[in-house]
């Protein structure tokens, strides 16, 4: 049974770019959220999806947009690059929000 | 906005020593708190997923108790292994929400 995969595992994009990263759940999982964990903090929450639509949000400008299809799995568009975007973006999948969830390895995101 | 505090930020200890550190969060408005461990290189994994107050959880040497009223959660580790080395990381979910607030990490290193 595969976990959560994640592409692409690196990326090194330039200021003003765009980037679309790529989630799929675990088998069997319909919700998927995405986290930003940028040196030194703790994951923060970007978004979830659960039946292809953004079921709650965090503190994140528009730039930040996604996308789930209907076999579950998701993409995290970042549009007009900062620098400041530079971070592990993780993504992770449950059966619920309650239930644990099981994460991705991460892409690793670096804008210069 | 919401504060997941854990401390220490981090820990050396001995092998064969026992360990605990703490996750502080909002006393209002809970709903489930969740612990998770994050090795070098590799994805977060969930340890435990608490609700009620008074839970006491186990998993082989490591166990967590949840206080809901004073919003706090304890995490333990007994006779700490080289292999327990990673960043322990507690998440706070707060009713009708789906977002996961998580703190910004224990990290803990075993030596031998």
């Amino acid at each position: 049974d595969a976990g959560v995969t994640q592409s692409p595992t690196h990326l090194i994009k330039t200021r003003g770019q765009q980037v679309t990263l790529r989630c799929s759940p675990k088998s069997g999982h319909d919700t998927v959220s995405w986290y930003q964990q940028a040196l030194g903090q703790g994951p923060q929450f970007i978004f979830q999806y659960y039946e292809e639509e953004e079921r709650q949000r965090g503190n994140f400008p528009d730039r930040f947009s996604g996308h789930q299809f209907p076999n579950y799995s998701s993409e995290l568009n970042v549009n007009a690059l900062l620098l400041g975007d530079s971070a592990l973006y993780l993504c992770a999948s449950s059966l619920a929000i309650l239930r644990e969830q099981y994460f991705g390895p991460g892409t690793r995101l670096t804008v210069t | 906005i919401l504060n997941v505090e854990q401390s220490p930020q981090s820990l050396h200890v001995q092998e064969g020593d026992s360990t605990n550190f703490t996750c502080s969060f909002p006393s209002s408005n809970f709903y489930a708190l969740h612990w998770y461990r994050w090795e070098t290189a590799k994805s977060p994994e969930a340890l435990f997923v608490m609700t009620l107050n008074g839970d006491e959880k186990k998993k082989g040497r490591i166990s967590a108790t949840l206080n809901t009223k004073e919003g706090y959660s304890y995490l333990y580790i007994k006779g700490s292994q080289p292999e327990d080395s990673a960043t322990y990381l507690c998440a706070f979910l707060t009713g009708g929400g789906n977002k996961l607030t998580f703190g910004t990490g224990t990290q803990l290193k075993v030596e031998l």
